[in-house]
């Protein structure tokens, strides 16, 4: 059964900082995603990862996939307040399903 | 263009009571699929619709869960008789083909008192 671990879980950063999220998941994959939903709205697809060794970056966002180690980071530089959210990283099951196979979320919260 | 939507956006039920969730999804999107966050948990994989017809429903957690896609276009999940543990939030998300990235709804939260 493919399991995606996320941590930390809760994440209280300054603005400015840098941090990195961490996306571990135990079976091979064809794809891996991150969305971020701000409180109340919906899911909001941020990257989506095919193949090892790609790296994605939108904004202070930058996102990496290791298959090898099946592990995907999501880097966080310069935090500001607007990326304060929770982050899903998601993992399609093998196969060719396209169902993604969530993590519990990290909640992220930028202060000044 | 109109993003995913769901009905209602809050519900609270005693036990035993029924709800029904409703999901329209994008114009034009044959797949549907429905997933619910039980809090601080994972979002799990409930069911795939193709158009009307259930494609995947595997995730589906017992049979006081029945979804309906008649038409192929709007999804209704009706939960009866609700409990205590169905409580959570629930999404429904569609995509033109199976490929693609799903566009999320923002989710009905379902409270079982």
């Amino acid at each position: 059964e493919l399991k995606v671990e996320q941590n930390p879980l809760f994440l209280s950063m300054q603005e400015g900082k840098n941090y990195t999220i961490y996306c571990n998941y135990s079976t091979t994959s064809d794809r891996l995603y991150w969305y971020r939903q701000d409180p109340g709205k919906s899911l909001e697809s941020l990257f989506v990862l095919l193949s090892n060794g790609a790296v994605k970056q939108e904004g202070r966002l930058m996102a990496s996939l290791d298959t090898k180690a099946r592990l995907s980071t999501l880097h966080i530089t310069a935090a500001v307040h607007d990326l304060s959210a929770t982050y899903f990283c998601a993992v399609d099951r093998s196969g060719g399903s396209y169902i993604p196979t969530f993590g519990r979320g990290t909640s992220l919260i930028v202060h000044p | 263009e109109a993003g995913v939507t769901q009905f209602p956006s809050h519900s609270v039920i005693e036990k035993g009571q029924t709800v029904t969730l409703r999901c329209d999804p994008i114009s034009g999107h044959d797949n549907l699929y429905w997933y619910r966050r039980v809090m601080g948990k994972e979002i799990k994989f409930l069911l795939h619709f193709v158009k009307e017809s259930k494609q995947d429903e595997s995730g589906m957690p017992n049979n006081r869960f029945l979804a309906e896609r008649t038409g192929g276009t709007y999804s209704t999940l009706k939960v009866q008789p609700a409990e205590l543990e169905d409580s959570g939030v629930y999404f429904c998300a569609s995509s033109q083909v199976i490929q693609e990235t799903q566009y999320f709804g923002p989710g009905t939260r379902l409270l079982v008192l």
